[in-house]
């Protein structure tokens, strides 16, 4: 019954491949998210998908490419893998825009903790 | 743009202690602002909204405009408190920052027994 899930949860991988990492929610909402936390523990938004249509493109390398397939599902897939890519990539999503009411709580995925080497 | 500042990376206190996380922002227009924590091995969850005016596990914080500020405070810690916090801004409709969180640094607690 877990509400936001992400696989794989450990990913190590070589400088140059190209990696995915999936995220699912369970909760009937609108809204994903991708944050990126460094190794400073600063969580950083990446990218926000609200009904399947991109939001939010936080200056994010264009080696970074979300995809959506639907509303539960929001997928991202990394090319060229480079050694500052090295972070936990954190989903999320909420039942509408953060913003858009006065009550979008966002709920988090366990992470994915992508070790570049 | 919006930024979110919490300026103590850690902060340590002994049990029955009062806590004070600190949290300043800067958003020109009507900010929304949440605390979330991370507990040991666990997923970020929210801690509590400002818009609620709630106690949740005995913390409360206050949205203060005139100091730009969203403190969290608890008036007598306990051991389970132990985590990493992080404050956070959601812009407002209409805003240029519309549907963006934006997080501070984040700030551990450690509560000693």
């Amino acid at each position: 019954d877990t509400a936001v899930s992400q696989t794989p949860k450990y990913l190590v991988t070589q400088m140059g491949n190209d990696k995915s990492i999936k995220c699912e929610q369970n909760l009937g909402h609108d809204t994903m998210y991708w944050y990126k936390q460094d190794s400073k523990k600063f969580l950083k938004i990446m990218f926000s998908y609200n009904n399947k249509e991109l939001i939010i493109n936080e200056t994010v390398p264009n080696r970074f490419s979300p995809k959506s397939p639907d509303k539960a599902h929001l997928n991202l897939h990394i090319n060229s893998l480079e050694l500052g890519d090295s972070a936990v990539y954190f989903c999320a999503s909420s039942p509408r825009l953060a913003g858009a009411s006065l009550d979008a709580e966002q709920f988090f995925g366990p992470g994915t903790r992508l070790t570049v080497l | 743009a919006q930024r979110v500042t919490q300026p103590e990376k850690l902060l340590s206190v002994f049990k029955g202690a009062p806590v004070e996380l600190k949290c300043n922002y800067s958003y020109s227009g009507s900010p929304e602002l949440f605390w979330y924590v991370q507990y040991s091995r666990q997923r970020l969850q929210l801690l509590l909204r400002h818009i609620s005016r709630e106690s949740i596990k005995g913390f409360t914080a206050d949205l203060n405009k005139g100091e730009t500020s969203f403190h969290l405070k608890k008036p007598f810690a306990q051991e389970e408190d132990s985590a990493m916090y992080y404050c956070a801004l959601s812009g407002g409709a209409g805003g240029t920052s519309y549907g963006k969180l934006t997080f501070g640094q984040g700030t551990i607690l450690t509560v000693h027994p």
